[in-house]
């Protein structure tokens, strides 16, 4: 399996309290992703980053901001976690692009704000 | 990006080929037809992709249609462990994909 994780993988909070989730490689690859996942919706883009310091919207960035300071480490933050920001997120990392390629998820966090 | 059209759920047995089809009809030259599959709660995984030619792997093979209007993904011998939902993709040389709802494989005993 890639190495990716996240953390946490659980997590309760509530409305107007931010949140920082943290994805992180050992793959070195160049490209990584934030997804959401809710019932009915199958997973959308929120940001992607293209190398350190390099990022750009999803489909559903609004509410959401990134950081990319280093390869390894993807961070995700909802700076006033709203209701509506209840989710299941994962983080993917891909090696190309322009050509085919595979992205490889991690195992997801589970966040839900009261 | 081209929309894919997926049935909602399909049943399998075990043992059996599974063989889930995926409308694409809008497709483009250049995009790929991407497979995925997520067992409950992990992440995505992929299984396989091709462009016009049909593709084997270890883990299944995907029949492109030679118009690449349709494909189909082909489980040979389903075990209760390939019970997920697959997402058939359609996309450009980018790196951004797209998941729509895909198709809920049920694998019975």
């Amino acid at each position: 399996d890639a190495g990716i994780t996240q953390s946490p993988r659980h997590k309760v909070t509530e409305t107007g309290t931010p949140v920082t989730l943290r994805c992180h490689q050992t793959e070195n690859h160049r490209y990584m992703y934030w997804y959401r996942q809710d019932p009915g919706h199958g997973l959308r883009l929120i940001h992607y980053s293209y190398g350190v310091k390099d990022t750009d919207k999803g489909e559903v960035s609004d509410g959401y901001s990134v950081s990319r300071s280093k390869t390894e480490d993807f961070l995700l933050t909802l700076e006033s976690a709203t209701s509506s920001q209840t989710s299941v997120y994962f983080c993917a990392i891909s090696s190309t692009s322009g050509g085919p390629n595979e992205q490889f998820f991690g195992p997801g966090t589970r966040l839900t704000v009261l | 990006d081209a929309k894919t059209t997926q049935p909602t759920s399909m049943d399998c047995a075990e043992g059996r080929a599974a063989n889930l089809p995926c409308n694409h009809s809008t497709i483009s030259g250049n995009e790929y037809v991407y497979w995925y599959r997520q067992i409950h709660s992990q992440g995505p995984q992929y299984i396989i992709h091709g462009l016009k030619n049909n593709e084997t792997n270890e883990m299944a093979s995907l029949i492109i249609t030679e118009d690449r209007k349709s494909s189909t993904l082909i489980l040979p011998h389903a075990t209760l462990r390939d019970t997920a939902v697959y997402y058939c993709i359609v996309r450009v040389n980018d790196y951004k994909l797209s998941f729509g709802a895909g198709t809920t494989v049920t694998v019975r005993a």
